[in-house]
């Protein structure tokens, strides 16, 4: 079973252009978190979404940033216009659906992380 | 939503036991007690989580005092491997609220 998938592993961006984050869960989960971290700093949540639906977005920019979760495909972390200040490493988790976290052994809220997405802004 | 403390960083020799130990004092009734641990370059790491009293697994202990307030995490007999950030985590929603960690270095 392989482990939650993000890509680029490393993506480079000039100050305004845009930048595309991608999140494949893994097999059979259906919830998909977002976190931010900078050099030195512990991991800040950004978004959680379920299929198709953004559930909470409490810790998004307000501007400039959007996350989506389709029926089909990767999740993606849009990022317009880039600035220097969103550098960062990106990292995506994924978690099973609540009723099946018992049948999986998986504790409470346990969330399952990818390798992450290092983008440099230029 | 509680917050944590916990040392910045810890030195310890291979084969030695490494107790990390976190506050939180704010910790409600539903929270969790949870550790991750991070490698550089990569994502966070579940390592164990409990309640309260002792829980133990393949990888670590976990010691939880009848207040909640604090917890211990117990590696033992660490190896060079180990190196890496350690988070302690208080988890009764959807996010996870992570500090700076405590870094530990292992030596041979």
């Amino acid at each position: 079973n392989a482990g939650v998938m993000q890509n680029p592993r490393h993506l480079v961006r000039r100050r305004g252009q845009e930048a595309r984050l991608r999140c494949s869960p893994m097999k059979g989960h259906s919830h998909v978190y977002w976190y931010r971290q900078l050099p030195e700093e512990g991991l800040k949540f950004m978004v959680y979404l379920q299929k198709e639906n953004i559930i909470d977005e409490s810790g998004m920019p307000k501007e400039r940033f959007s996350a989506e979760f389709p029926k089909e495909g990767p999740s993606i972390l849009r990022i317009q216009q880039v600035v220097r200040g969103d550098s960062a490493a990106y990292f995506c988790a994924s978690s099973p659906p609540i009723d099946a976290r018992q049948g999986a052994s998986v504790s409470y809220n346990e969330q399952f992380f990818g390798p992450g997405t290092r983008l440099t802004v230029l | 939503l509680a917050k944590t403390t916990q040392p910045i960083s810890m030195d310890s020799y291979e084969g030695q036991e490494v107790n990390i130990t976190c506050s939180h004092n704010n910790i409600a009734t539903n929270d969790y007690i949870t550790w991750y641990q991070q490698f550089p370059s990569q994502g966070p790491r579940f390592i164990i989580q409990g309640y309260k009293t002792k829980v133990t697994n393949e990888v670590a202990s976990l010691f939880i005092p009848a207040d909640r307030k604090s917890s211990t995490l117990s590696l033992p007999r660490v190896s060079l491997s180990d190196t890496a950030v350690y988070y302690c985590l208080v988890v009764g929603g959807t996010a996870l609220i992570f500090g700076k960690g405590t870094t530990l270095s292992v030596s041979s």
